[in-house]
């Protein structure tokens, strides 16, 4: 049973505009959260980070969304870049100090944004 | 400060032997982790190494193994590989472990043929 879900492969945003990325989770008890970045031939870098406390965190063009009860978060980046392209992982963690063993990914979602 | 580095980047192995990875991490770094990437699951957690010591461990058999060595290099091992163990393998390294500050390396892409 997957417990982090990123329903979407893959967004194709125009560059510019907005891009929402969205990930699912089922497990009540990840209370952290957080987005990676991967770029081809490269391994993943941390994007920006939520603790269930909050609702939202915002970095930059970067904007973490999270709604406890419908066990949802999402990324917003605005404006989007050419160079956001890239594959975008959803990761939660049951007891944020815990060890790696609690981080659970999803399955990524694929941003292209078009020049 | 360098990065997590690991060795070989690419590697193609037959059904049945056996295949060791190595992670370097960076300087100070006392945790390594060991991740598997696939497309149909995504990425997924083999073991956690601190101090020499496994201190978490995924749900993989135990042809899975790794140990760490007293300067925090880490080593992965499969033995009697499958077909279904190609695979990007991730390793990551941070100061303490925990989930916050994690350092990825650009993995080693195994092919298993």
């Amino acid at each position: 049973d997957q417990q982090v879900k990123q329903n979407s492969p893959s967004l194709s945003v125009q560059e510019g505009r907005i891009s929402i990325l969205n990930c699912d989770y089922t497990n009540s008890m990840f209370d952290y959260f957080l987005w990676y970045k991967k770029y081809p031939a490269e391994g993943p870098t941390f994007l920006i980070s939520i603790s269930s406390i909050k609702d939202k965190n915002e970095d930059g063009r970067f904007t973490v969304f999270l709604n406890k009860s419908a066990k949802h978060l999402s990324l917003h980046i605005v404006p989007s870049q050419p160079g956001d392209s890239a594959v975008y992982f959803c990761a939660a963690s049951a007891g944020a100090q815990g060890g790696s063993e609690k981080l659970v990914f999803g399955k990524g979602t694929k941003l292209t944004v078009n020049p | 400060k360098a990065g997590v580095t690991q060795t070989p980047r690419y590697l193609i192995k037959t059904r049945g032997q056996q295949v060791t990875l190595s992670c370097s991490p960076i300087s100070g770094h006392r945790s390594v982790s060991w991740y598997q990437q696939t497309p149909g699951q995504g990425l997924q957690f083999l073991f956690e190494y601190f101090s020499e010591t496994q201190r978490n461990k995924g749900n993989f058999p135990g042809r899975f193994s790794g140990r760490q060595f007293s300067n925090s290099r880490s080593e992965m091992n499969v033995s009697t590989l499958e077909l279904g163990d190609s695979a990007l393998y991730l390793c990551a390294s941070s100061l303490a472990g925990g989930v916050y500050e994690q350092y990825f390396g650009p993995g080693t892409r195994l092919t298993v043929t």
